[in-house]
């Protein structure tokens, strides 16, 4: 079955410093998407991206989130500035339509802010 | 605003006893997809099962079964005859069709099956 890819598995930062978590979508999927969860918490809804825009963004996804589609097949996550509060599981997602059945979760980035 | 609550936070049966999870939403929207996905202890978010509100059919995959009730507003999910391998956290989780792109999770329900 096709997979989302999610790198790195765990990254740890210092507060303040940006960092780009990188996920590679399934190749025919047109809506691409990031949740987050921090531990022991429900997952939570952060940005939808169709066709090379934000379609949805949640009110976790302030100034300091930003998505991009750099080269047709990387979805990235990046946070200019980290916070504390920032310390999640971030997984990528994807589907191939809003109708479709599945949406497919990468395995994750464990994101540890210090 | 669409809720979803799953008001068990953990469970614990022996191995091979049935369990029940279960799943409340709320929503004013009369289109929407309910689902389950389960997260085991590697962290992955796996797909279980989608249905949409226009299908009340209960459904059953192997082991598991899901109840559907649009008049209490749940769905629930049966697992028969649990194994070790079931041990998990388990989301039920909400999207509107047509409308919103996002999905609105659970709290989770964490489910030990003790050997």
């Amino acid at each position: 079955e096709p997979e989302v890819t999610q790198t790195p598995s765990h990254q740890v930062t210092q507060m303040g410093q940006e960092v780009i978590l990188r996920c590679v979508p399934i190749s025919n999927h047109l809506y691409f998407y990031w949740y987050r969860q921090i531990l022991g918490q429900k997952v939570e809804f952060l940005v939808s991206f169709y066709n090379n825009e934000i379609s949805e963004k949640s009110e976790i996804f302030d100034d300091q989130f930003s998505v991009e589609r750099p080269d047709g097949s990387n979805f990235t996550l990046k946070i200019r500035s980290t916070k504390l509060e920032d310390s999640a599981m971030y997984f990528c997602a994807s589907s191939w339509d809003l109708a479709n059945e599945k949406l497919f979760f990468g395995s994750g980035t464990q994101l540890s802010v210090l | 605003a669409q809720k979803v609550t799953q008001a068990q936070t953990e469970i614990s049966v022996v191995e091979k006893e049935d369990v029940t999870l279960d799943c409340v939403y709320e929503t004013r929207d009369t289109t929407y997809y309910l689902f389950w996905y389960k997260q085991p202890p590697s962290g992955e978010l796996v797909f279980l099962i989608r249905r949409n509100s226009f299908d009340e059919q209960n459904e059953i995959s192997g082991r598991y079964s899901w109840n559907f009730q649009k008049s209490t507003s749940s769905f629930n999910f049966t697992i028969t005859a649990s194994q070790v391998v079931d041990s998990a956290v388990y989301f039920c989780a909400l999207r509107l069709m047509n409308r919103d792109d996002k999905i609105i999770f659970g709290k989770g329900t964490r489910l030990h099956i003790l050997p």
